[in-house]
């Protein structure tokens, strides 16, 4: 049972760069999420989609564009690299609107 | 705007010990309330949760009980393993856009050594 999966698990940028992170679910979860982990802050939510065609943003959304053309797949794009998008980012997917979500093991982004 | 606040760590303890991870809440209507647990290089797993006042979640060993009257969701476990080293965030549930989200504290990182 493969739950979350994301897509690379590492990454390095050059600033001005573009690229998409992954999140796939098999669970035909409705609700997915990205949110960036960065030290001292915790977890911050980007963008999130309430069903396939979806999306809206979260607390921190600037910089980052994502789409939802399949149920289970949930895509966070960079259009172009900024050091301060040096993060890890967690994919979550939840069946409900209950906050149990479940978590990818994350994708570190290195952006110099 | 809701919020949430956690101890901050690191956490040192040694096996056997008694924990405790404060955490406290702002929050407008009634949240449900949340622990999750990261353990390294992993992502976040939910380890318990409340819903209403008084409630107590237990998983593990930990239990958090939902205190409106202190706005407090404190996480305890009698017994620590060396297992449990981990980051801990509380967090609770709000309903934006049509959407309930997660909004969480800081983490607590808790280290127990043998």
């Amino acid at each position: 049972n493969a739950g979350v999966t994301q897509t690379p698990k590492f990454r390095v940028l050059k600033t001005g760069q573009s690229m998409t992170l992954l999140c796939a679910q098999d669970m035909n979860h409705e609700y997915m999420y990205w949110y960036r982990q960065d030290p001292g802050m915790g977890l911050r939510l980007i963008h999130y989609s309430v069903g396939e065609g979806t999306t809206a943003k979260g607390e921190v959304p600037d910089g980052y564009n994502v789409s939802r053309l399949k149920k289970q797949n949930f895509l966070l794009g960079l259009e172009s690299a900024a050091p301060s998008q040096t993060s890890v980012y967690f994919c979550a997917s939840s069946l409900f609107a209950t906050g149990e979500l479940f978590f990818g093991e994350g994708s570190r982004l290195t952006v110099l | 705007g809701d919020s949430v606040t956690q101890m901050e760590g690191p956490v040192t303890l040694s096996e056997e010990a008694f924990l405790t991870i404060n955490c406290t809440y702002t929050a407008t209507g009634y949240p449900s309330l949340f622990w999750y647990v990261q353990y390294p290089g992993e992502g976040l797993q939910l380890l318990l949760k409340a819903t209403k006042a008084d409630d107590k979640g237990s998983n593990k060993g930990f239990e958090a009980t939902y205190r409106k009257e202190t706005t407090s969701f404190h996480l305890e476990k009698g017994s620590v393993q060396v297992s449990d080293s981990a980051v801990y965030f509380c967090a609770l549930s709000k309903t934006q856009g049509g959407s309930e989200k997660l909004v969480f504290g800081k983490g607590t990182k808790l280290t127990v050594n043998p």
